[in-house]
């Protein structure tokens, strides 16, 4: 099993509309979790953190189930500048080794 | 202001070659990073440094050679490239501590084709 799995999509969204998908990992000692967003031959950036509770960033949701071992991304109302492969990021355990998932790729279509 | 920089942006050699990559931040953090990113689009690490000490090492041939002559730079240098290098390698930066990660800022990249 893959430490991060993603489903690489990919997802096609008409514009405006919500879309979500999930990220599983497997090592249950994990302690920090992140979305980034890739674009088309860039570098990645950081979209979100992902904290216990759930947390908003204007239209994104972040969502963490520890007892299931995943992480969710809900994107609402769509631009077509979402679209982007979002990558699940999760450390190993304590400290700085990230672990990215092969990305989830979101077409959000007119 | 640039925060991660690498060069080159490009860089096509031949096999057999050897050739380095330069990285360079000015965030101030004491942690950089070398990935690479396959044709698959996998992101792995390969290296990272804390305040030039080694302290994630990968398993990478051991034709990948990083150096870090301060805490602003990490450079990558390979030897006697393969075609299997062709990749796109990624310098971040971070800072660390408290026992859990923090945001890695990315540099560019560096696409590298071995013919």
């Amino acid at each position: 099993r893959k430490e991060v799995e993603q489903d690489p999509g990919p997802f096609n969204v008409p514009e405006g509309a919500t879309v979500a998908f999930n990220c599983t990992y497997s090592n249950s000692a994990s302690q920090s979790f992140f979305w980034y967003r890739q674009d088309c031959r860039k570098e990645p950036k950081l979209l979100m953190s992902v904290y216990s509770s759930g947390n908003e960033d204007g239209r994104f949701t972040a969502q963490l189930n520890r007892a299931s071992q995943y992480i969710s991304l809900l994107i609402r109302d769509s631009k077509l500048s979402d679209s982007a492969t979002y990558l699940c990021v999760v450390n190993k355990a304590a400290g700085n080794k990230l672990t990215f998932g092969g990305g989830t790729r979101v077409l959000v279509k007119p | 202001d640039t925060a991660v920089s690498q060069t080159p942006k490009y860089l096509v050699t031949q096999m057999g070659n050897d050739k380095s990559i330069k990285c360079e931040q000015n965030l101030g953090h004491d942690t950089m990073y070398w990935y690479k990113q396959d044709s698959k689009k996998f992101l792995k690490i390969m290296f990272s440094y804390n305040n030039k000490e080694l302290i994630i090492n990968e398993t990478v041939p051991n034709r990948f050679s990083p150096k870090s002559p301060d805490k602003a730079h990490l450079n990558l240098h390979i030897n006697s490239l393969e075609l299997g290098d062709s990749a796109v390698y990624f310098c971040a930066s971070s800072q660390v501590g408290g026992g859990f990660s923090y945001e890695q800022y990315f540099g560019p990249g560096t696409r590298l084709t071995v013919t």
